[in-house]
C-alpha cells in the first residue's frame, strides 16, 4: 500500500531549537510539497519540489526555514530557530507530474507532523 | 492566480439527509478541481477531482461533484449522509500548467447529527 510517510507524527520544541521533519514520498513521484495547517491561516503552500530540484518557495519564511530533497526517497523541512507562531501541522505530499500531462497524478498526503514550540 | 471559496466554515445535517458543501473558484485559465476530506488527526485524503473532461465528477464514498463554468462553481454533494462523513472538507484548485500545486480553500466542516 503505497503512502507519504511523515515522521515525526508529533513533535514539541523549545523556542529556539532546531526542528527537522522528515516526508518518504511515493516510490515513484517526482514532485513533493510541502503544506503547513493552521487554525487562522488554513492550508498553506511552502514550497515544491519536481525531480529533486525547488520550484517554489516563496510561502516559506526564508529567515528561519529551509526545504531540501537529499534524495529522490526523503524531503526534509527544517526550522531554525522555532518560535511559538510555527505550531502547526505540516503535511508533506507526493504526486507525479509528467511532461505532457498524461500519466498525472494528484497529490498523495502524508499525516502530517503536529509540532508545538513552547 | 486562482483561488477557490467555501461558503460555509461549518455545515450541519440529520443522518440520510442531502449533504451540499459549496465551493467557488477563480481562475484566468481552466482550472483543475479537487475536492479533499480530512479526518481527525489525518491527512487528506483525495474525494474526486475534475481535469475537464465529464463535468459531473463521482467520487469515493457516494460523493460527486459538479462543474459549472457559468457560476464558476463547483459544489460537493451526496444523496444521504451518513455518521462516517463528519470531517472537514477542502477544494482545491490548480492551473494546467504542470505546476500541480494546489491552492485549498479555507474548509468546510461538516456534521451529521443522529
Amino acid at each position: 500500500d503505497a503512502r507519504v510517510t511523515q515522521t515525526p507524527r508529533h513533535k514539541v520544541t523549545e523556542m529556539g531549537q532546531e526542528v527537522t521533519m522528515r516526508c518518504q514520498p511515493i516510490l515513484g513521484h517526482n514532485t513533493v510539497f510541502w503544506y503547513r495547517q493552521t487554525m487562522m491561516q488554513g492550508l498553506e503552500l511552502l514550497a515544491y519540489f519536481r525531480n529533486r530540484a525547488p520550484l517554489d518557495d516563496s510561502g516559506m519564511p526564508k529567515d528561519r526555514f529551509s526545504a531540501e530533497m537529499p534524495d529522490a526517497t526523503l524531503a526534509t523541512l527544517k526550522i531554525q530557530p522555532s518560535e511559538p507562531r510555527d505550531s502547526a501541522v505540516y503535511f508533506c505530499a507526493s504526486g507525479l507530474v509528467l511532461s505532457r500531462g498524461r500519466g498525472n497524478t494528484e497529490a498523495f498526503f502524508g499525516q502530517g507532523t503536529r509540532l508545538t514550540v513552547v | 492566480a486562482q483561488s477557490v471559496t467555501q461558503l460555509g466554515s461549518h455545515v450541519s445535517v440529520s443522518e440520510g439527509a442531502l449533504v451540499l458543501l459549496r465551493c467557488n473558484y477563480s481562475s484566468s485559465v481552466p482550472p483543475y478541481l479537487f475536492w479533499y476530506v480530512q479526518y481527525p488527526n489525518q491527512g487528506l485524503q483525495l474525494l474526486l477531482k475534475y481535469t475537464s473532461a465529464a463535468t459531473l465528477v463521482k467520487g469515493i464514498n457516494g460523493f460527486e461533484a459538479e462543474f459549472k463554468k457559468s457560476e464558476t462553481s463547483f459544489h460537493l454533494t451526496k444523496p444521504s449522509a451518513h455518521m462516517s462523513d463528519a470531517a472537514e472538507y477542502f477544494c482545491a484548485v490548480t492551473k494546467d500548467t504542470g505546476r500541480r500545486a494546489l491552492t485549498f480553500g479555507s474548509g468546510t466542516r461538516l456534521q451529521v447529527q443522529p
